[in-house]
């Protein structure tokens, strides 16, 4: 039962360098988050997605690019990294979004440890 | 605009203690609320939720927490904190239609 799948877990990268983290959930949800966690900060949305081939910004987009080319998958690219991209980033899923139905409870990936020199 | 407050960064208490924390937050309507748990180097797991009916929640691991309208709150508590609660715990809010709202956390230390 693996659920939300993250990887890599930890990765070190130097300024301007690029690299892609890869969220794979085999619970057929439609709605796919990405966060960012920095102290005192909590978590702060990155991107979202509503769908296969859907996409959209969330409170801290800028420097970030995201595809979600099949509905298990949602990538999130770094073009040309910076230290303040420093951060552990959350993949997360939902059935849906907040209703009188469904609660829209949020399932986590374990999170992926990035350093920027 | 929408706005979820931890007041306490870091709350430390004995094992055995009671512990309540707290959760404020600026919502027109009536909001969806919950609480997640992130041990060290995990994921988040949810603890419990509220969107509507009784306002005193059940959640996992002993859990509960009260929905408080007058006071748009909703503070999480235990009566025996066990020495595998040291988490951080985050508070969360959203409305229908919506995405969640999350708070800064609150990281939670037991001593033994």
């Amino acid at each position: 039962n693996a659920g939300v799948t993250q990887t890599p877990k930890f990765r070190v990268l130097k300024t301007g360098q690029s690299m892609t983290l890869l969220c794979a959930q085999d619970m057929n949800h439609e709605y796919m988050y990405w966060y960012r966690q920095d102290p005192g900060m909590g978590l702060r949305l990155i991107h979202y997605s509503v769908g296969e081939g859907t996409t959209a910004k969330g409170e801290v987009p800028d420097g970030y690019n995201v595809s979600r080319l099949k509905k298990q998958n949602f990538l999130l690219g770094l073009e040309s990294a910076a230290p303040s991209q420093t951060s552990v980033y959350f993949c997360a899923s939902s059935y849906s979004l907040l209703s009188s139905w469904n609660t829209g409870e949020l399932f986590f990936g374990e999170g992926s440890r990035l350093t920027v020199l | 605009a929408q706005s979820v407050t931890q007041p306490d960064i870091h709350i430390t208490v004995s094992e055995g203690a009671s512990l309540e924390l707290r959760c404020n937050y600026s919502y027109g309507a009536t909001p969806y609320l919950f609480w997640y748990v992130q041990s060290p180097g995990q994921g988040l797991q949810l603890l419990l939720k509220y969107f509507s009916g009784d306002t005193l929640v059940q959640g996992i691991k002993g859990f509960e927490a009260e929905f408080k309208r007058s006071q748009s709150s909703f503070n999480l508590r235990k009566p025996s904190v066990h020495w595998s609660d040291a988490a951080e715990y985050f508070c969360a809010v959203g409305e229908y239609g919506n995405k969640l709202v999350f708070g800064a956390g609150t990281i939670l230390r037991v001593k033994s």
